[in-house]
C-alpha cells in the first residue's frame, strides 16, 4: 500500500521562530508537490518538486527532495501569521496524486 | 490568470438522489482529475482523465460514479445514488500535459452534503 506521512500533523509556533515539516512517502516516485489550504478552501499549489535534490524556495518556505531518502521537507523561517494554514505533500504516482495527512499549523503574534 | 472554475459551490441532496458536479478546467490544459476531500480529512484521488477516457481510478470511484467530457470545456462528475458518505469537498484539477509538466491546478470546490 502507498503511504505518504506528514510529521507533525500539528504545529503552533510563535511568530519568528523557524521549523521544518516532514513528508515520508513508501513507494518510488521522482515528483512531489506542497500544497497549502486555508480552512473552507481549494489546494493553492506551492512547489513542484520534479528530481532528486531539487530545492525550491519562495519567501519564507523552502522545500527539498530526497528520492532516495523518499523523503521532503517543507521549511518555514521567520514564521509570520500569515502562514498559518494546513500544508500538505503529495505524491505523484502513476498519474495520481497520494496524499498526507496534512499539516495544520498555527502561527500565534 | 487562467483557473479552473467548478459549479455549484455548493449542494445539498437527499441520499438515493444523482448529483452531476461540473468543472471547467483551464482551457489548453489536456489532464483534468477529480479529487475529493471528506471534512477535516486527507485529500483522496478518484480519477483521471485523458483523451476522452479515464486513464486512472481508484477504489473509491465505483460503479456509481462516471465521468465525462460533454463538450469542449465541461469535465463533469456524475454519482448515480449518493450515499451520506459521498458528503465531502469535490475538486476538480487539471494539468497541461501529464506528469511531466508537474503542476496541477485545482478549481475552488464543490461542497456536496447528503441528507
Amino acid at each position: 500500500e502507498l503511504k505518504v506521512e506528514q510529521n507533525p500533523l500539528f504545529l503552533s509556533m510563535q511568530e519568528g521562530k523557524n521549523y521544518t515539516i516532514y513528508c515520508n512517502y513508501s513507494t518510488t516516485s521522482d515528483r512531489l508537490y506542497w500544497y497549502r489550504q486555508d480552512p473552507g478552501k481549494s489546494l493553492e499549489s506551492l512547489f513542484v518538486l520534479l528530481s532528486n535534490g531539487a530545492v525550491k524556495q519562495e519567501g519564507r518556505l523552502m522545500a527539498s527532495l530526497d528520492t532516495k531518502a523518499r523523503l521532503s521537507t517543507l521549511h518555514i523561517t521567520a514564521a509570520v501569521h500569515d502562514l498559518s494554514a494546513t500544508y500538505f505533500c503529495a505524491v505523484d504516482v502513476r498519474d495520481q496524486l497520494i496524499w498526507g495527512a496534512g499539516t495544520k499549523l498555527i502561527i500565534k503574534p | 490568470e487562467p483557473e479552473v472554475t467548478q459549479t455549484p459551490s455548493h449542494q445539498v441532496t437527499q441520499m438515493g438522489q444523482e448529483v452531476i458536479l461540473r468543472c471547467v478546467p483551464i482551457s489548453n490544459h489536456l489532464y483534468f482529475y477529480w479529487y475529493r476531500q471528506i471534512l477535516g480529512q486527507k485529500v483522496e484521488f478518484l480519477v483521471s482523465f485523458y483523451n476522452n477516457e479515464i486513464s486512472e481510478k481508484s477504489e473509491i470511484f465505483d460503479d456509481q460514479f462516471s465521468v465525462e467530457r460533454p463538450d469542449g470545456s465541461n469535465f463533469t462528475l456524475k454519482i448515480r445514488s449518493t450515499k451520506l458518505e459521498d458528503s465531502a469537498m469535490y475538486f476538480c484539477a487539471s494539468r497541461y500535459r501529464g506528469r511531466v509538466t508537474g503542476e496541477l491546478f485545482f478549481g475552488e470546490g464543490s461542497r456536496l452534503t447528503v441528507l
